[in-house]
């Protein structure tokens, strides 16, 4: 089934941990995106690729890298977990200027204690 | 960079009558502005969305509205039914740039109240 999968779907993790989020989707989308979800806060961008091999940040990128080596996976990383980077976390795509909606993955709910 | 903000945050309405959802930009050039809905648990998904070459469109029982002039968009829902309880998000696209970022609003819970 064509779309896009998140793992794990949720996750309580130690502070100071590495955390990796994985991301792929099949849809063959050029762009995808990181987003945090946290009560009345609505969707934040933390980081984001348009194409395979190139990234950027959005607007809380702070204790977060990603990697786009090829068009499917977007792994989200935490180098160091901290108890505000509790939150669920999107992946989305969406495939190029042509077509603007995103697709959205189930997400994942992070527990930092 | 795009500020999109979004009233009210909660909305709760009786079963049959209509909810309206509004939202403001700040960038003359976003020119994209699509809703999603999320209901509670899942993933936010595409429910409509609208081009600033177009003023108003439908899909059955939901409608989009867009004023250039005063930039805002506002998200029509009639009859509404239990099922259209979620949180909704509005959001904005600059076509034109070099990515394809959207700008979401903060997000507006409705409740429909049997």
């Amino acid at each position: 089934i064509a779309g896009i999968t998140q793992a794990p779907t949720s996750q309580i993790l130690a502070a100071g941990r590495r955390m990796t989020l994985r991301c792929t989707q099949d849809m063959r989308h050029n762009a995808m995106y990181w987003y945090r979800q946290d009560l009345g806060l609505g969707l934040r961008l933390i980081h984001y690729s348009n194409t395979a091999g190139t990234t950027g940040k959005g607007e809380v990128p702070d204790g977060y890298s990603v990697s786009r080596a090829n068009t499917d996976d977007f792994p989200l990383t935490l180098a160091s977990a901290v108890p505000s980077q509790t939150s669920v976390y999107f992946c989305a795509s969406s495939r190029d200027r042509t077509s603007y909606g995103y697709t959205f993955g189930s997400g994942t709910r992070l527990t930092v204690v | 960079g795009e500020n999109v903000e979004q009233h009210p945050s909660t909305l709760s309405v009786q079963e049959g009558d209509s909810a309206v959802i509004k939202c403001t930009y700040s960038d003359s050039a976003s020119n994209y502005f699509p809703w999603y809905k999320q209901e509670l648990g899942k993933r936010p998904q595409l429910i409509i969305d609208i081009r600033s070459n177009v003023g108003e469109k439908k899909d059955q029982r939901i409608a989009v509205t867009l004023n250039k002039t005063a930039k805002h968009f506002s998200l029509h829902i009639t009859e509404t039914q239990p099922e259209d309880s979620a949180v909704y998000f509005c959001a904005a696209l600059k076509t034109l740039s070099n990515d394809y970022k959207l700008s979401f609003g903060a997000g507006t819970t409705v409740t429909v109240r049997a």
